[in-house]
C-alpha cells in the first residue's frame, strides 16, 4: 500500500464548477501537511499548508481528518488556470515529504 | 531574492555513465533535498542535507549519493546509470519545514 494515496482523475470540469479532491495516508505519526499544485513539466509550488482546523486561502479550503487519515482539497468557482496536477503531501516532523502520484484537474471553458 | 536554481536543465546519458546535477537553496535555506519524479509520479524523496551531512535517506540504491557544501549548495551523483534512472530530479530546499522546488533537471538515460 502507498503511503500516501490519491485518485489519479482526471477530473474534468467546466468553469465555474465546485471540485473536491481526497487524499488517504497510512503513517499515523504523520504531523505535517500540505497540497502543492504541479504544471506540466514544471516544479511542484507550495498550494497551502493543511492545519486541523480546516483553513481557506480565497477559492480554496483544505481540511484534515486525523482519525480518518484523510486531507481534502475543495477549489470553489473554477478557472482555467486551476487545471494543474495537485499533490498531497505529508510529513512526519522534520523527516522529507511524502507526495501522492498526485491528482490531474482540467477545467474546461 | 533568488529561488532554488538547478544545473543543468536537461542532459542525456548513456547507461553505465556517471552524472552530476546541482542545486543552489533559496538564500537563507540550510535544508537540501533532493527527490526523483518519474513520469506521472509523484516526487520520491531520495535524500536530505543538512550542515553538510546525510541527515536522511531514501529507499535509493548506493548509486545515488550526494554532498553539500559549506554555502548549503548541493550535488546529487548518480553512478551506472540505468535506463530507469530517467526521471526529472527536484531539488528542494527548505527552513522550518516548508519546502521549495527548483525547475528540475531532466535526465534521459538511453
Amino acid at each position: 500500500r502507498k503511503e500516501v494515496e490519491q485518485d489519479p482523475g482526471p477530473f474534468n470540469v467546466p468553469e465555474g464548477a465546485t471540485v473536491a479532491f481526497n487524499c488517504t495516508y497510512s503513517n499515523s505519526a504523520s504531523q505535517s501537511f500540505f497540497w502543492y499544485r504541479q504544471d506540466c513539466r514544471k516544479e511542484p509550488k507550495l498550494l497551502m499548508s493543511v492545519y486541523s482546523s480546516g483553513n481557506e486561502d480565497g477559492r480554496f479550503t483544505a481540511q484534515l481528518n486525523r482519525a480518518s487519515q484523510y486531507i481534502s482539497l475543495l477549489i470553489r468557482d473554477s478557472k482555467l488556470s486551476d487545471s494543474a496536477t495537485y499533490l498531497c503531501v505529508v510529513s512526519s516532523g522534520r523527516r522529507a515529504l511524502t507526495f501522492g502520484s498526485g491528482t490531474r484537474l482540467q477545467v474546461q471553458p | 531574492d533568488a529561488g532554488v536554481t538547478q544545473s543543468p536543465t536537461h542532459l542525456i546519458k548513456t547507461r553505465g555513465q556517471q552524472v552530476t546535477l546541482r542545486c543552489s537553496p533559496k538564500s537563507g535555506h540550510d535544508t537540501v533535498s533532493w527527490y526523483q519524479q518519474a513520469l506521472g509520479q509523484g516526487p520520491q524523496f531520495i535524500f536530505q542535507y543538512y550542515e553538510e551531512e546525510e541527515r536522511q535517506r531514501g529507499n535509493f540504491p548506493d548509486r545515488f549519493s550526494g554532498h553539500q557544501f559549506p554555502n548549503y549548495s548541493s550535488e546529487l551523483n548518480v553512478n551506472a546509470l540505468l535506463l530507469g534512472d530517467s526521471a526529472l530530479y527536484l531539488c528542494a530546499s527548505s527552513l522550518e519545514g516548508i519546502e521549495y522546488f527548483g525547475p528540475g533537471t531532466r535526465l534521459t538515460v538511453t
